[in-house]
């Protein structure tokens, strides 16, 4: 089976503007997670879709949006950026029948300047 | 608020030492999960621990589950440089299917 894929892999923005980073989950994966990764910080717990639902919610921004498709593929929107939201962002994707374990892509390296 | 405590935060170890990282909280967890993660890349899972009190070896890493579930333990055998990395915990709580991920042990083994 392919593993988790995000695109892309790098990206470039200034401040003000916004940006969606996508991910597919492994197939028949139907959870899918979304982290934000930052030397200060760490991973910190974005959002979790399951079935097309979101289920759970970090303590981010209302800047800090997601959705999921029928196909279970998942994208994540960061409008009015700013220099604060340069970070790693993952995905992880989890099988319904073992949500306790996820497997997460390369992530996508986002700069803000 | 849930927390994942890692100790150390950081270790420099020459190759073939031993080591062991630990991951502590007040929770309880359904199942605890242990990743390394190489710079610029995503945690790879390593190992799920899911029973108190349960051991898992995978070659020469060592996994132990608290017998609360609260705890957990890594212990690796003669380190190698190839087992540099950012050595996460990572708790997960069914009823709520949440994960909590640990502070993180940044390891750099010398040749």
């Amino acid at each position: 089976k392919a593993g988790v894929t995000q695109t892309p892999r790098y990206l470039i923005k200034t401040r003000g503007q916004q940006v969606t980073l996508s991910c597919s989950p492994i197939s028949g994966h139907r959870s899918v997670s979304w982290y934000q990764q930052t030397p200060g910080q760490g991973l910190q717990f974005l959002f979790e879709y399951f079935s097309e639902t979101q289920r759970n919610k970090g303590n981010f921004p209302g800047r800090f949006s997601g959705r999921q498709f029928s196909n279970s593929r998942s994208e994540m929107n960061v409008s009015t950026l700013e220099l604060g939201d340069s970070a790693l962002y993952l995905c992880a994707s989890s099988s319904s029948t073992s949500l306790e374990t996820q497997y997460f892509g390369p992530g996508t390296r986002l700069l803000v300047l | 608020t849930q927390l994942l405590e890692q100790s150390p935060q950081f270790l420099s170890i020459q190759e073939g030492e031993n080591l062991t990282v630990y991951c502590n909280s007040s929770s309880v967890f359904s199942s605890l999960q242990w990743y390394r993660q190489e710079p610029g890349e995503g945690p790879v899972l390593l190992v799920t621990v899911v029973t108190g009190g349960e051991v898992k070896k995978l070659k020469r890493l060592t996994f132990q589950f608290g017998d609360a579930r609260k705890d957990s333990s890594l212990h690796i055998t003669a380190a190698q440089p190839g087992d540099t990395g950012l050595y996460l915990c990572a708790g997960f709580t069914s009823g709520t299917y949440k994960y909590i991920f640990g502070t993180g042990t940044r390891l750099k083994v010398l040749a």
